[in-house]
């Protein structure tokens, strides 16, 4: 069992579309959770950062972290074609390296 | 200015064959990091580096050998290529080790035939 596990999608959308990503993990050891974005043939690039519970917004863009679940989330609000892209989850314990998710692959559709 | 830079960005080779990767970042970073991406998208670390010293290495074939000449500098050497090394292959940087913010380069798209 992968200790990340995230639908590769692909998930297509209407622009406009709110949009929920998720992951689910394995250890509960991890206490940060980041979500990268990577567009096509380009490196990922952080998206938001969440440190333990809770949730964290930026802009369209709301960070879910339910550790008592073991079950992030990303919501994008308003979607738009620019959001078009994969976006990998990433976790991690204190002091240990990434872990990615498989990565969504997003389509927004003007 | 590009912060984090690979070359080449693209890599055609034959089974068997030798070749390197190279990497610079002109952040001021302290560590650097070899990521494998497989045509599912799955990211995968291989080797970290941090100030030139190996902090990272995980199960990765022997034929994979990263030297870092310097801190803005990581170059990934693979020997007698295999079918199974095609990948695209990112390099990244961060301030600190094990930084949770990560700093990707363009990715090297390596075919082996």
């Amino acid at each position: 069992q992968k200790e990340v596990e995230q639908d590769p999608g692909p998930l297509s959308v209407p622009e406009g579309a709110i949009v929920s990503l998720n992951c689910t993990y394995s250890n509960s050891a991890f206490q940060y959770f980041m979500w990268y974005r990577q567009y096509s043939r380009k490196g990922p690039e952080l998206l938001m950062y969440t440190y333990s519970s809770g949730n964290k917004e930026d802009g369209r863009f709301t960070a879910q972290v339910d550790k008592s679940s073991k079950y992030i989330s990303l919501f994008i609000r308003d979607s738009q074609p620019s959001d078009s892209a994969t976006y990998l989850c990433a976790m991690r314990t204190s002091g240990s390296r990434l872990t990615f998710g498989e990565g969504t692959q997003l389509t927004v559709n003007p | 200015d590009t912060a984090v830079s690979q070359t080449p960005k693209y890599l055609v080779t034959q089974m068997g064959n030798d070749k390197s990767i190279k990497c610079e970042q002109n952040l001021g970073h302290d560590t650097m990091y070899w990521y494998k991406q497989d045509s599912k998208k799955f990211l995968k670390i291989m080797f970290s580096y941090n100030n030139k010293e190996l902090i990272i290495n995980e199960t990765v074939p022997n034929r994979f050998s990263p030297k870092s000449p310097d801190k803005a500098h990581l170059n990934l050497h693979i020997n007698s290529l295999e079918l199974g090394d095609s990948a695209v292959y990112f390099c990244a940087s961060s301030p600190r080790a094990l930084d949770y913010e990560q700093y990707f380069g363009p990715g090297t798209r390596l075919t082996v035939t």
